[in-house]
């Protein structure tokens, strides 16, 4: 089956980081793009961050220098690496497949609440 | 940064009832549109993908059009299962974002 899975999630303080990963199967995680996307409690969604398949990688302003997108082939597991925590990154956050710019396939997301 | 509108915010409808939401950007681009229906406590589920085109398995009544700067979702006939809130998504820039929801509930 395809599809992806994410974990990771927690309750966390502010300040510090938290690492969320997504294991993917039924398709390579490296021969497809990836984003990670956030939905705050009650909110609308918010992409995060995206990595090509070449590797490069796209945050979005509100994330940009704390979080870290990643892939590993050998697992076949996508990362987002969250540092410097603060109460605003509290939300639910999903990875999904990227085809032709549009999110095709979505995990059921992980809760990161961070709070003191 | 693309900024991505959508109208109206939230509406009411009955079943078989024609729904129209409109998304806008805030510059010209293209047909890079995409559009997502979620309901409470579920992903995200891409409906639209490049403004039109209807992406594997949704349902016909289910429809896109648009391009430029201009958007439009269509639901020819809702159905009780269509209850839930839109988004629509911009994949022009590398920075990608998404519209701020309209949410369709039972009249």
């Amino acid at each position: 089956e395809v599809q992806v899975v994410e974990s990771g999630g927690g309750l966390i303080q502010p300040g510090e980081s938290l690492r969320l990963s997504c294991a993917a199967s039924g398709f390579i995680v490296t021969s497809d793009y990836m984003t990670w996307v956030r939905q705050a409690p009650g909110k609308g969604l918010e992409w995060v961050s995206i990595i090509y398949i070449d590797g490069s990688t796209y945050y979005a302003d509100s994330v940009r220098g704390r979080f870290t997108i990643s892939r590993d082939s050998s697992k076949n597991t996508l990362y987002l690496q969250m540092n410097s925590l603060r109460a605003e990154d509290t939300a639910v956050y999903y990875c999904a497949r990227v085809t032709a710019g549009a999110f095709d396939l979505w995990g059921q997301g992980t809760m990161v609440t961070v709070s003191s | 940064d693309i900024q991505m509108t959508q109208s109206p915010s939230s509406l009411s409808a009955s079943v078989r009832d024609r729904v129209i939401i409109t998304c806008r950007a805030s510059q010209s681009i293209s047909t890079y549109v995409n559009w997502y229906q979620q309901k409470p406590g579920k992903a995200p589920k891409l409906l639209i993908y490049a403004a039109s085109s209807l992406q594997s398995g949704v349902p016909s009544r289910f429809s896109g059009s648009g391009s430029g700067t201009d958007f439009t979702l269509t639901i020819s006939s809702l159905q009780p299962e269509d209850f839930a809130t839109y988004y629509c998504q911009q994949s022009y820039s590398t920075l990608f974002s998404f519209g701020p929801g309209t949410k369709v509930d039972i009249k």
